[in-house]
């Protein structure tokens, strides 16, 4: 089986524009995840989508937002986006509430 | 709310030594999953075990094994004749019986291995 798949790897962006990134999850799995990894904070949840719904989120600010399309496929905007956005996002996807597997990130620069 | 601490924030071995890295866990629900990731220089969170809250038992998997106690609610993971391809961030992780997956995780403990 593919494992899951983000797109774009790498991103480039100034402050006030906002960005969208994609997440393919592991077919068959339903369940999608997004975190936020800084060297500052580590390793933050964002949110998480089931069925097109999202079922959890975290402490994020709205410009922070998420979707899940028909086919499980996710993705996730950041509007107006600021230097502290600089991250890596990481997508991951599971069958049930239980193992998450990740895929290789976004990595966001925000200049 | 639930926290995993993981005090080691770097440990440097030479090949071949033995490595324990350290997790300690917090959380107020009976029913939980642990976890360890391992993210090398690439970015991407390899899974490497998961743990059931109950299920105590140790687990060994070649050279990687891992010490579960409730009483002192810490998993251990402990790397034996480490080699220089295990030097990578080890993440431990805590998640909630909730119905969804939300993993809460530790700040990460950097492993390098010299030859």
């Amino acid at each position: 089986k593919a494992g899951v798949t983000q797109t774009p790897r790498y991103l480039i962006k100034t402050r006030g524009q906002q960005v969208t990134l994609s997440c393919s999850p592991i077919s068959g799995h339903r369940s999608v995840s997004w975190y936020q990894q800084t060297p500052g904070q580590g390793l933050q949840f964002l949110f998480e989508y089931f069925s097109e719904t999202q079922r959890n989120k975290g402490n994020f600010p709205g410009r922070f937002s998420g979707r899940q399309f028909s086919n499980s496929r996710s993705e996730m905007n950041v509007s107006t986006l600021e230097l502290g956005d600089s991250a890596l996002y990481l997508c991951a996807s599971s069958s049930t509430a239980e193992t998450q597997y990740f895929g290789p990130g976004t990595r966001l620069l925000v200049l | 709310a639930q926290k995993v601490t993981q005090a080691q924030t770097e440990i440097s071995v030479v090949e071949k030594e033995d490595v324990t890295l350290d997790c300690v866990y917090e959380t107020r629900d009976t029913t939980y999953y642990l976890f360890w990731y391992k993210q090398p220089p690439s970015g991407e969170l390899v899974f490497l075990i998961r743990r059931n809250s109950f299920d105590e038992q140790n687990e060994i998997s070649g050279r990687y094994s891992w010490n579960f106690q409730k009483s002192t609610s810490s998993f251990n993971f402990t790397i034996t004749a480490s080699q220089v391809v295990d030097s990578a961030v080890y993440f431990c992780a805590l998640s909630e019986d909730k119905g969804y997956s939300t993993l809460t995780f530790g700040k990460g403990t950097m492993l390098l291995v010299s030859p």
